[in-house]
């Protein structure tokens, strides 16, 4: 069974320019989060979907930043205009109920650098 | 609100026992959690611990919870090369209903040969 996958690994954009990243889930989650680690600090949560409905998205910085999640399988979040503080890792994760506990499964990560 | 704290690095001989720390401040019911980020992959959850628990061992892991101190270790025993890694705590709060994971900054283990 393949994991959750990122596209893509790296991306270097300058300031004000527009990225989209991709996170395709375990095949049949219907949860999905998205986080990111800014300077080698702490990983902050995003947002976390449930199919394609936006379930919390208490962590979005601002309205810079879009997720959506058509059809409730792949999300994409797109950066637009992006700044420099907007550099970091952006991981995703999915999980599906297990033990009464959500077992997150983490993706590889995009590296984000704004110029 | 939720803080998780990590001291930032830990350097140890192959095959001593590492002990790794984080400290949370949320008093409800909570999962606890023990995240491992190798290079250029994504995080793997090594072991969760509920918070009603004081103790869980996994083969070479042992998480201890003192709920009193809200401080949660991993210990890892006869360390190996392969252990070195970032480790990151993190906490979950079922009260709330939500299901984001708070993170600590994550603590460098160096394992040395």
């Amino acid at each position: 069974e393949a994991g959750v996958t990122q596209f893509p690994s790296h991306s270097v954009i300058e300031k004000g320019q527009t990225v989209t990243l991709r996170c395709d889930p375990i095949s049949g989650h219907d949860n999905l989060y998205w986080y990111r680690r800014v300077m080698g600090k702490e990983i902050k949560f995003l947002l976390h979907f449930v199919k394609e409905s936006k379930q919390d998205e208490s962590g979005m910085p601002n309205n810079r930043f879009l997720a959506e999640r058509t059809g409730g399988t792949y999300s994409t979040l797109k950066v637009q205009p992006a700044e420099l503080e907007d550099s970091g890792v952006y991981f995703c994760a999915s999980s599906q109920v297990s033990s009464g506990h959500y077992e997150q499964y983490f993706g590889p990560g995009t590296r984000l650098t704004v110029t | 609100g939720e803080d998780v704290e990590q001291s930032l690095f830990l350097s140890v001989r192959e095959g001593d026992s590492s002990v790794i720390n984080c400290t949370y401040t949320d008093s409800s019911s909570t999962y606890l959690y023990w995240y491992k980020q190798e290079p250029g992959a994504g995080l793997q959850l090594l072991t969760y611990i509920f918070s009603n628990m004081d103790m869980k061992q996994d083969q070479r892991l042992t998480v201890l919870l003192n709920k009193k101190d809200k401080h949660l270790s991993l210990r890892i025993a006869d360390t190996q090369t392969g252990d070195s890694a970032i480790y990151f705590c993190a906490e979950s709060n079922l009260e709330t209903g939500r299901r984001a994971l708070t993170f600590g900054s994550g603590t460098r283990l160096q394992v040395q040969p």
